[in-house]
């Protein structure tokens, strides 16, 4: 089955505590993205890729990194998270730009 | 950056009722998506339509890229269509990122 897997779904930590949430992609596509989701303020694009080793910020990367090394996976890291990233995380994935985008299921995010 | 606006913010429906939600939008777009997020925040892809029509069962959305608007119709509406409605763009002038609306709230009731 096509799909676009993160892990973990849940997820609550301690402020400064280094973590990594995974995304994994089975279709091949070339571009991927992280994108957090906060009332009131919507989604918004934190980073996206749109090959191996190319990398770009979107709108909101500050306090995150991320990495692809292989086409399939592009892990979001939070070298020391803040309460004030507490959020519901969606990785996407897309073939090219303007074919169309899927999500994963989401991970929430807490940090106290 | 582009904008997108959706109407209504909110809307309750009986079950099996009709409705309409649209999505304005401000700039020339190489993409457009209608989502589902549901109760367990889980977004689901309904549609990838830039242009024309399409349907899916009880659903269907038109675009209409010239007047910069996209319609999407849930007909005989069903408890389980209650979530929130996203509509995403993705601008000519910005590949690779959806734009997404604030979203239509609905509600289905029995």
């Amino acid at each position: 089955e096509a799909q676009v897997t993160q892990n973990p779904r849940y997820l609550i930590t301690v402020t400064g505590k280094k973590l990594t949430v995974t995304c994994s992609q089975n279709m091949n596509h070339e571009y991927m993205s992280w994108y957090r989701q906060d009332p009131g303020l919507g989604l918004r694009q934190i980073y996206y890729s749109m090959n191996v080793e190319v990398t770009d910020k979107g709108d909101v990367p500050e306090g995150y990194k991320v990495s692809r090394k292989e086409k399939r996976n592009f892990p979001l890291i939070l070298e020391s998270p803040s309460p004030n990233q507490t959020s519901l995380y969606f990785c996407a994935s897309s073939f090219a730009a303007a074919y169309g985008y899927t999500f994963g299921s989401g991970t929430r995010l807490t940090v106290v | 950056g582009i904008q997108v606006e959706q109407s209504p913010p909110d809307l309750i429906l009986q079950e099996g009722a009709n409705s309409t939600l649209r999505c304005n939008f401000s700039d020339s777009v190489n993409n457009l998506q209608w989502f589902h997020q549901n109760p367990w925040g889980q977004l689901i892809n309904l549609f990838y339509i830039p242009s024309g029509t399409k349907q899916n069962g009880r659903l269907s959305a038109t675009t209409v890229a010239t007047e910069r608007y996209s319609l999407l119709y849930i007909s005989s509406s069903q408890t389980t269509d209650s979530g929130v409605y996203f509509c995403a763009v993705e601008g000519t002038g910005t590949a690779s990122k959806l734009t997404f609306g604030t979203g239509t709230r609905l509600q289905v009731t029995l």
